[in-house]
């Protein structure tokens, strides 16, 4: 069974930019959730998704935003890009009502 | 808020040696506590899990108990292996939102 999969590896933007990761959650898994993992802090909770609608977002601007595709696919998009932005993002996907999460490699996102 | 605190690493000990690693939690309501684990180049994996008060996780030889009492989720191992060095992160389960601590890096030398 293929795991949860991120694209890219590692993206690299410059200040103002927008930036688009995708994650590919485990065949079944209908959750996907997003956090960001920047250095020194831990996994910092962004947005979760189920059955194509957003059920909760954590404690960051509106310029964090992402859908659900109709396969369970997700993005995540960042724009007006900050320094501080830059981090490793990481996606994970569940099948409620399990509260067991599989976590992707992660997408490193560098702003210069 | 609720909250997720472990201890700070980076912790290194001797093959064999025994394993606490201490995370504290503040929530409301009764979350749910996981381990997970982050070995060199990979993704976090679950490593256990607790549901209720006084249930004990258990994988790979590391244990956790949920305390209510003292909201504490510690994980434990007897006898540490060089393979378990990697990020141990705390995390709970509250509402429709997890927490996480900021991870524990473990070395285990031979």
């Amino acid at each position: 069974e293929a795991g949860v999969t991120q694209s890219p590896t590692h993206l690299i933007k410059t200040r103002g930019q927008q930036a688009t990761l995708r994650c590919s959650p485990i065949s079944g898994h209908t959750s996907v959730y997003w956090y960001q993992q920047a250095l020194g802090l831990g996994l910092q909770f962004l947005l979760w998704y189920d059955e194509g609608e957003e059920r909760n977002r954590g404690n960051f601007p509106p310029r964090f935003s992402g859908r659900q595709f109709p396969n369970y696919s997700s993005e995540l998009n960042v724009n007006a890009l900050e320094l501080e932005d830059s981090a490793l993002y990481l996606c994970a996907s569940s099948r409620p009502p399990t509260d067991t999460q599989y976590f992707g490699p992660g997408t490193r996102l560098t702003v210069l | 808020g609720d909250s997720v605190t472990q201890m700070e690493g980076p912790v290194t000990l001797s093959e064999e040696a025994f394993l606490t690693i201490n995370c504290t939690y503040t929530a409301t309501g009764y979350p749910s506590l996981f381990w997970y684990v982050q070995y060199p180049g990979e993704g976090l994996q679950l490593l256990l899990k607790a549901t209720k008060a006084d249930d004990k996780g258990s994988n790979k030889g590391f244990e956790a108990t949920y305390r209510k009492e003292t909201t504490s989720f510690h994980l434990e191992k007897g006898s540490v292996q060089v393979s378990d060095s990697a990020v141990y992160f705390c995390a709970l389960k509250t509402g429709n939102q997890f927490y996480f601590g900021t991870g524990t890096s473990l070395t285990v030398i031979p």
